[in-house]
């Protein structure tokens, strides 16, 4: 079964600074990878995924991520964040369950805190 | 509706109580999800529902959960005597295709249950 390891649960980060966020998953067989942001009292939204093609994908409000195979990560970049970013991010691959749909694996998500 | 609405959206019940929590998919969601949250966790899978047919529930932690989607359209999740550790965060996710991956899920709120 896959797993997703988000190492970093708290991450501080002054406005208009860059951001990572780290995300590694453990099978290297073809996935589909997601990053969700879930906002305070809100549900998940999705914020960027990649299924196949180009390996740098990126969203609307500037965050970008890119698949490495060969590191087995998808890791989330945004070059520089906003007060508005502060939320929890969680990274998810998808899992063939048992009836053939896939659903998603997620990871212990990381808090992105932007300070003023 | 225009998004995954969930009731309630907190219900505080005593250990041994049973309780049900209602999701509303988006009309025409063939497929429907339920995960669950812990504090400070990411989301786990529970359990899948394409139209009626309940095609995969590995996810369910104890024979005390059940849920249910009659008419393919609204779902209930019920939990009886309910203990201490099944206080979380209970999140529905719904999406237009049978292999939701490419469509992408639609996350309700969540309903937040904490058993005292």
């Amino acid at each position: 079964a896959q797993s997703v390891t988000q190492l970093d649960s708290q991450v501080p980060v002054f406005e208009e600074a860059p951001v990572e966020l780290r995300c590694n998953y453990s099978s290297s067989v073809s996935v589909y990878l997601f990053w969700y942001v879930q906002y305070p009292n809100q549900g998940l939204q999705l914020l960027l995924k990649y299924l196949s093609g180009s390996t740098l994908v990126e969203s609307i409000n500037g965050f970008e991520a890119e698949f490495n195979k060969s590191q087995t990560s998808f890791h989330l970049r945004k070059p520089s964040v906003h007060i508005s970013d502060t939320a929890e991010y969680f990274c998810a691959v998808s899992d063939l369950g048992t009836s053939g749909t896939y659903k998603y694996i997620f990871g212990t998500g990381t808090r992105l805190k932007v300070l003023a | 509706g225009a998004g995954v609405s969930q009731s309630p959206r907190y219900k505080v019940a005593k250990r041994g109580q049973d309780v049900a929590l209602r999701c509303d998919p988006i009309s025409g969601h063939v497929s429907l999800f339920w995960y669950q949250q812990a504090l400070g966790q990411g989301p786990e899978f529970l359990t899948y529902f394409q139209n009626e047919a309940q095609l995969d529930k590995s996810g369910l932690p104890s024979d005390r959960f059940f849920a249910e989607r009659p008419e393919g359209s609204v779902s209930t999740l019920k939990i009886q005597r309910t203990q201490q550790e099944d206080s979380a965060v209970y999140l529905c996710a719904s999406s237009l295709g049978t292999v939701g991956t490419n469509y992408g899920y639609t996350f309700g709120s969540g309903t937040r249950l904490t058993v005292v």
